[in-house]
């Protein structure tokens, strides 16, 4: 199994809700992370788990609120969202180690903020 | 600091040519890596290659290729006969050794491949 499973594939929320974005993997990786992806630009990093705990954090604004309850789960959970905060959200995950791997994607949430 | 130049935004072939991708980056870092991602629309980034700076290799899949070259930091990609399957946005990115995380990425290339 060499996929990384995200749900929903859509969202819109308004600017009161609370919401979770998740991501599943059971390639055995240790390293999750989160991207934001707005239109026509690269994906940014936002946080970046290892061994579940947290290692990364690209200075994201609070209501944005990772968590890992598993080594094959990632929730994204979500609160007071703003208008700009709408975009692709991908997970990622890769095997930890001295050697380097590459990142396996999911296929994202879009999520739009009302 | 690092950074990765993707100078093409967009490309437009015909289906059955050739196409080549370039990607150029800097980095300070002598042990760095280099991968070459395709986000087609529907969104998931996939993964193509990764290539490590000590391994100066190009390589081949199928119709795919990839050629290294440190004497002039470049890391491009060619499709040879494109397809309209191959339409997608092309990301070069690059990771410096050790257990930092973090991708630099290019700002893309969207190759539309019209038949």
């Amino acid at each position: 199994d060499t996929e990384v499973t995200q749900t929903p594939k859509h969202l819109v929320m308004g600017m009161t809700n609370k919401k979770s974005l998740k991501c599943e993997q059971h390639m055995g990786h240790r390293a999750m992370y989160w991207y934001k992806q707005k239109a026509k630009k690269p994906p940014e990093l936002m946080f970046v788990y290892s061994y579940e705990k947290l290692s990364i954090n690209e200075s994201v604004p609070s209501r944005f609120s990772p968590e890992c309850p598993n080594s094959s789960l990632l929730n994204l959970h979500l609160h007071a969202l703003q208008p700009e905060d709408s975009a692709l959200y991908l997970c990622a995950s890769s095997q930890e180690g001295q050697i380097v791997h590459e990142q396996f994607f999911g296929p994202g949430t879009r999520l739009t903020v009302l | 600091a690092q950074k990765v130049t993707q100078a093409q935004t967009e490309i437009s072939v015909v289906e059955k040519e050739d196409v080549t991708l370039d990607c150029v980056y800097e980095t300070r870092d002598t042990t760095y890596y280099l991968f070459w991602y395709k986000q087609p629309p529907s969104g998931e980034l996939v993964f193509l290659i990764r290539r490590n700076s000590f391994d100066e290799q190009n390589e081949i899949s199928g119709r795919y290729s990839w050629n290294f070259q440190k004497s002039t930091s470049s890391f491009n990609f060619t499709i040879t006969a494109s397809q309209v399957v191959d339409s997608a946005v092309y990301f070069c990115a690059l990771k410096r050794g050790g257990s930092n995380y973090k991708l630099t990425f290019g700002k893309g290339t969207l190759l539309t491949v019209n038949p």
